[in-house]
C-alpha cells in the first residue's frame, strides 16, 4: 500500500538558518497541500501543489512537488521566530474521498 | 465572518458519558469536516460531509455520529466517552472538496478520564 514519510519529525534551529521538511510517497501523489500550525493553534492552509515539477514561492517558503509526484518539499529561508510551529504536509486517497496528513515536522527557531 | 466557530473550547468527560461537539461556519460552504488530532500526530478525519441532509465516514468515524440539518452547523456527537477518545478535535470547512483549501476552526481540546 501507499507509505508516505514526512521528515524530519523535529528540527531546531537558529534564527537566520534555512528549513526543510519533506514529504516522500512510494507511490505517486494526485495533489500535496502544505498546512501550518502554530503551538496551541488550528491549521492554517499555505498552498496545494498539482503540477509534476511545480514550484511556487511564498515570500521566503518555497513549496516543490517532485518530477515523478512522489515527493514534495516546503523549503523556509532565513527562518524568524514567527516561523515556529509544525508543518503539515497531506494527500489525496481513496479515489480522492480522503486527505491524508502527515505526522508533521516540529520546527523551533532559536534566538 | 467569524470563519469556523467550535465550542466549547475544552471539556472534560468521565468514561461512557456523552456529549456534542459544535461546529459553525458562516462562509456557505458546503463542505464540513471533523478531524481528530492525538499528541504529536497528523490529523485523521472522523467524518465529513458535502452538503445539508448528507453525510459519510471518514477514516476513524467508531464511537462518533453527525448530522448536517443546515448549511452552517456539523455537530460531532459522542455517545459514550471512552479514554482513547482523548484528543483535540477540529471542525473544517470549504467550497470545493478535499483538493481544495480548508478553513479550520480553533478545536475542541477533549479529555475523557
Amino acid at each position: 500500500g501507499q507509505q508516505v514519510m514526512q521528515i524530519p519529525q523535529y528540527q531546531h534551529v537558529q534564527e537566520g538558518e534555512d528549513f526543510t521538511t519533506y514529504c516522500n510517497s512510494s507511490t505517486t501523489l494526485s495533489n500535496i497541500q502544505w498546512y501550518k500550525q502554530r503551538p496551541g493553534g488550528h491549521p492554517v492552509f499555505l498552498i496545494q501543489l498539482v503540477k509534476s515539477g511545480e514550484v511556487k514561492k511564498q515570500k521566503r517558503l518555497t513549496f516543490q512537488f517532485g518530477e515523478a509526484k512522489k515527493n514534495s518539499s516546503l523549503h523556509i529561508t532565513a527562518t524568524q521566530t514567527t516561523d515556529v510551529g509544525t508543518y503539515f504536509c497531506g494527500w489525496l486517497t481513496g479515489g480522492g474521498n480522503k486527505l491524508t496528513f502527515g505526522t508533521g515536522t516540529q520546527l523551533k527557531v532559536e534566538l | 465572518n467569524a470563519g469556523v466557530t467550535q465550542t466549547p473550547k475544552f471539556r472534560i468527560l468521565k468514561i461512557g458519558q456523552s456529549m456534542t461537539l459544535q461546529c459553525t461556519q458562516d462562509m456557505n460552504h458546503n463542505y464540513m469536516y471533523w478531524y481528530r488530532q492525538d499528541p504529536g500526530m497528523g490529523l485523521k478525519l472522523i467524518y465529513y460531509s458535502v452538503g445539508a441532509g448528507i453525510t459519510d465516514k471518514g477514516e476513524v468515524p467508531n464511537g462518533y455520529n453527525v448530522s448536517r440539518s443546515t448549511t452552517e452547523d456539523f455537530p460531532l456527537r459522542l455517545e459514550l466517552a471512552a479514554p482513547s477518545q482523548t484528543s483535540v478535535y477540529f471542525c473544517a470547512s470549504n467550497l470545493e472538496g478535499l483538493a481544495a483549501e480548508q478553513y479550520f476552526g480553533p478545536g475542541t481540546r477533549l479529555t475523557v478520564t
